[in-house]
């Protein structure tokens, strides 16, 4: 299995709903990664855990909130987001942390829309 | 962290061969080049890497330069499929957890 699972595909929540994103990777990887990405634009690094453990939060508003309950998933916990979190966001894993290894696997992403 | 400068976009006719140029004129000696590709409506997928030695493999050839301060990915023979945004990134050797995507190359394949 060389893939990552993302679920739901597409998301549209209210600014008072709690919802939660999943990821899921059956690669034995132990680096997984959440990524922003807004329409034309790269995707932008929000979290990374290493060995189920957050080792890059970079600046993300606490609205959103990450969880790895495991070594095969990840979570992304949403509440009271605004209109402009709406974009796509994009899972990632990769076997650890050095460089020189193949790289990094995505997954196709949970389109969210924010009303 | 080390930044790469790519050209916004760049056409190419279909069966032709493609270079695609990446700027990493800041780069450190232990950073790695990674190339990555997101067609439409999907996640970023990997195309290649390599450190100091141009790489082959069955997607795409990368040539890096003796000073290491600019690369090349090089798709040989374009194909429709091939439209897609190109990221040019560097990756840490080893801190490799730190990936950073920059505007990357909007490649359009004229049939």
């Amino acid at each position: 299995d060389t893939e990552v699972t993302q679920t739901p595909k597409h998301l549209v929540m209210g600014m008072t709903n709690k919802k939660s994103l999943k990821c899921e990777q059956h690669m034995g990887h132990r680096a997984m990664y959440w990524y922003k990405q807004k329409a034309k634009k790269p995707p932008e690094l929000m979290f990374v855990y290493s060995y189920e453990k957050l080792s890059i939060n970079e600046s993300v508003p606490s609205r959103f909130s990450p969880e790895c309950p495991n070594s095969s998933l990840l979570n992304l916990h949403l509440h009271a987001l605004q209109p402009e979190d709406s974009a796509l966001y994009l899972c990632a894993s990769s076997q650890d942390g050095t460089g020189g290894l193949r790289g990094y696997t995505f997954g196709s992403g949970t389109r969210l829309t924010v009303v | 962290d080390a930044k790469t400068t790519q050209p916004n976009s760049m056409e190419s006719n279909e069966e032709e061969p493609v270079h695609l140029p990446c700027n990493h004129s800041t780069i450190s000696g232990t950073d790695y080049i990674h190339w990555y590709r997101q067609l439409p409506s999907q996640g970023p997928e990997y195309v290649i890497h390599g450190l100091t030695s141009n790489v082959n493999n069955r997607m795409a050839s990368l040539a890096i330069a003796e000073d290491r301060k600019s690369s090349t990915l090089i798709l040989h023979r374009a194909t429709l499929r091939d439209a897609a945004v190109y990221y040019c990134i560097l990756r840490p050797r080893y801190t490799g957890n730190q990936f950073y995507f920059g505007t990357g190359t909007s490649l359009t394949v004229i049939p």
